[in-house]
């Protein structure tokens, strides 16, 4: 069983759809957990962090933790064609940040 | 120049060439790390480097040597690669430990290797 497990997608949906992404994981030591961005040809860039579970929200986005059930989520609502990407998800134990795992990454796909 | 700059942005190379790879980053981070990143593959570390010290190296084959002469300079040696090493090689910085607001890693863009 992998770490992290994170449906590679694609993932459709029109311009102003709510968009859900999400990634499980066997870990429960994990208590740190972020989002990264990474358009075509680029790096990853940090979208959300999030420490144990609840939510926080930034603008049109919304990240997500259930740590019972081992669940985190990343919403986008009223997605734009910008939006379009693959996202990653990635956790770790502690505040170290050399551990980081990491999803496959979802691609997202959003149409005009 | 801000962030992490990788060198080349892409790369192509035979099997029995010897070719490095460079990052430099401009954020004032004392870790640093090279990932592997293949298509439908979670990010694969390779190695980290923290204070300019090796302090993991993730079952990497010799045929990839990592270099960090400061802190602020990554290197990643290769030789004798072989078709399956073709992939994005991704490296990054962090603060470890450091001010509250720097969570998670930086990224530079990436060199697209392909080994023919």
């Amino acid at each position: 069983q992998k770490e992290v497990e994170q449906d590679p997608g694609p993932l459709s949906v029109p311009e102003g759809a709510i968009v859900s992404l999400n990634c499980t994981y066997s870990n429960s030591a994990f208590q740190y957990f972020m989002w990264y961005r990474q358009y075509s040809r680029k790096g990853p860039e940090l979208l959300m962090y999030t420490y144990s579970s609840g939510n926080k929200e930034d603008g049109r986005f919304t990240a997500q933790v259930d740590k019972s059930s081992k669940y985190i989520s990343l919403f986008i609502r009223d997605s734009q064609p910008s939006d379009s990407a693959t996202y990653l998800c990635a956790m770790s134990r502690d505040t170290g940040f050399q551990k980081l795992v990491f999803g496959t990454g979802t691609r997202l796909l959003v149409s005009p | 120049e801000t962030g992490v700059t990788q060198t080349p942005r892409h790369l192509v190379m035979g099997m029995t060439n010897k070719k490095s790879l460079k990052c430099e980053q401009h954020l004032g981070h004392n870790a640093m790390y090279w990932y592997k990143q293949s298509a439908k593959k979670p990010l694969e570390l390779m190695f980290v480097y923290n204070f300019k010290e090796q302090t993991e190296n993730n079952s990497v084959p010799s045929r990839f040597s990592p270099e960090c002469p400061n802190s602020s300079h990554l290197f990643l040696h290769l030789h004798t690669l072989q078709p399956e090493d073709s992939a994005l090689y991704l490296c990054a910085s962090s603060q470890e430990r450091g001010r509250s607001s720097d969570y998670g890693y930086t990224f530079g863009s990436g060199t697209r290797l392909t080994v023919v």
